[in-house]
């Protein structure tokens, strides 16, 4: 099973809202990921957790807000987002971090898809 | 120089041929190679993993790696109209710890 569940799977916020997107994941992965891809782009990474502590800020504005509460859990947290913004959130997650073998096979949830208005 | 550079396409091929995907990377230090294949509105999934040079089949797929021209490639036998999608070449260079995806390269199998 390699299961990545987010929620909600559509959003639709305006620019003054607080909301959060949830990623779950039950297949013992000790990293888990961020991304946003704009239509017809690739994935961009914006955050990394590894054994629930942030490894890697790709520099995102922090009206993005990661948090990683336990082992199978990931919120980004959103806040005074820009119409910009609208994308399609990813989370992903592997078993290690990295590392030239098999445990570091990323599996991508199936998004959320952020509309800011 | 982008990091990993593929041909957006279209790759336009005939049903029941063979689709030829190639992906050049810049960094010499990756370990690990990946192709995901994305359907429009959809999350990326896993095709296929390489670690190392030479070829690795999995049922239609095939990816070959060379580390000495810094390449990769997927090929897909007897492909499909299901085949039609987006394909993501992706590298982790490892000492980076994330991965790197190239533009992708859209696939189109013709009836």
């Amino acid at each position: 099973d390699t299961e990545v569940t987010q929620t909600p799977k559509h959003l639709v916020m305006g620019m003054t809202n607080k909301k959060s997107l949830k990623c779950e994941q039950h297949m013992g992965h000790r990293a888990m990921y961020w991304y946003k891809q704009k239509a017809k782009k690739p994935p961009e990474l914006m955050f990394v957790y590894s054994y629930e502590k942030l490894s890697i800020n790709e520099s995102v504005p922090s009206r993005f807000s990661p948090e990683c509460p336990n082992s199978s859990l990931l919120n980004l947290h959103l806040h005074a987002l820009q119409p910009e913004d609208s994308a399609l959130y990813l989370c992903a997650s592997s078993q290690v971090l990295s590392g030239g073998r098999s445990g570091d096979i990323q599996y991508f949830g199936a998004g959320t898809r952020l509309s800011v208005l | 120089q982008k990091e990993v550079e593929q041909n957006s396409g279209p790759l336009s091929v005939p049903e029941g041929a063979i689709a030829s995907l190639n992906c050049t990377y810049s960094d010499r230090g990756s370990q690990s190679f990946f192709w995901y294949r994305q359907y429009s509105g959809k999350s990326p999934e896993l095709i296929m993993s390489i670690y190392s040079n030479g070829d690795k089949e999995d049922g239609r797929f095939t990816a070959q790696l060379n580390k000495a021209s810094q390449y990769v490639s997927l090929l897909i036998r007897d492909s499909q109209p299901s085949d039609s999608a987006t394909y993501l070449c992706a590298v982790d260079t490892g000492t980076a710890s994330k991965l790197t995806f190239g533009t992708g390269t859209r696939l189109q199998v013709t009836l």
